[in-house]
């Protein structure tokens, strides 16, 4: 079965980095792009972007161009998001999510990663 | 950037009830509009796909109507397990968009 496993919680101060990762099993991890989804404490959900981790190709949501960068390691079935020059703006819970079989909606998604930013 | 206007915000309804949700896109979307359920402490799940088809598993008393601009989920009979927000997403453009969202609740 499809299964994104993604990373622990981080707390990071402001002005640092982090990097998250989700963990792709049940499939050929090459065979579906994965996307980036945030979702700030009771709020709504924003689309980071998407990365094919077969050619390494992204694709980012505008607002998140100079925030976000999406990488993978295929050798471990990993992709892989880096949040940078952090500020509280940025606390928030990420998922990465993924495409269903006939690429009809976003069918599977990690579990999230809550980033606080804090001093 | 297409902007996804979704209404209303909050919901409150009674078991049995049927109940509407609302999504307009800021331009012609055709029918590329998925709608999600996200329960308190949980990872979105996906409802509906391009406006009107079921995702698997998902009991039938969920629908989804609409092209273009405007576009519906529709509970046709509400249940206790329904209790969640509700948020569109367009995925017409190259980019994504998600709506607002709409809280559930129980009256």
């Amino acid at each position: 079965q499809v299964n994104l496993l993604q990373s622990g919680a981080a707390l990071v101060k402001p002005g640092a980095s982090v990097k998250l990762s989700c963990k792709a099993s049940g499939y050929t991890f090459t065979d579906y792009y994965i996307h980036w989804v945030k979702q700030s404490h009771g709020k709504s959900l924003e689309w980071i972007g998407y990365i094919n981790p077969n050619s390494g190709y992204t694709n980012y949501n505008e607002k998140f161009k100079s925030k976000a960068t999406l990488t993978v390691d295929k050798s471990t079935n990993t992709a892989y998001m880096e949040l940078s020059r952090l500020t509280s703006e940025d606390s928030a819970t990420y998922y990465c999510t993924r495409l269903s079989i006939r690429g009809t909606g976003f069918a599977y998604w990690g579990q999230g990663t809550l980033v606080t930013v804090s001093s | 950037d297409i902007q996804m206007t979704q209404s209303p915000s909050f919901l409150s309804a009674s078991v049995g009830d049927r109940v509407t949700i609302n999504c307009k896109a800021s331009q012609n979307i055709n029918k590329y509009l998925d709608w999600y359920q996200q329960k308190l402490g949980e990872a979105p799940k996906l409802l509906i796909y391009n406006t009107n088809s079921l995702h698997t598993g998902i009991p039938s008393r969920f629908s989804g109507s609409g092209s273009g601009t405007d576009f519906t989920l529709t509970i046709s009979s509400l249940q206790p397990e329904d209790v969640a927000t509700y948020f569109c997403l367009q995925h017409n453009s190259g980019s994504n968009t998600f709506g607002a969202g709409t809280k559930l609740e129980l009256k």
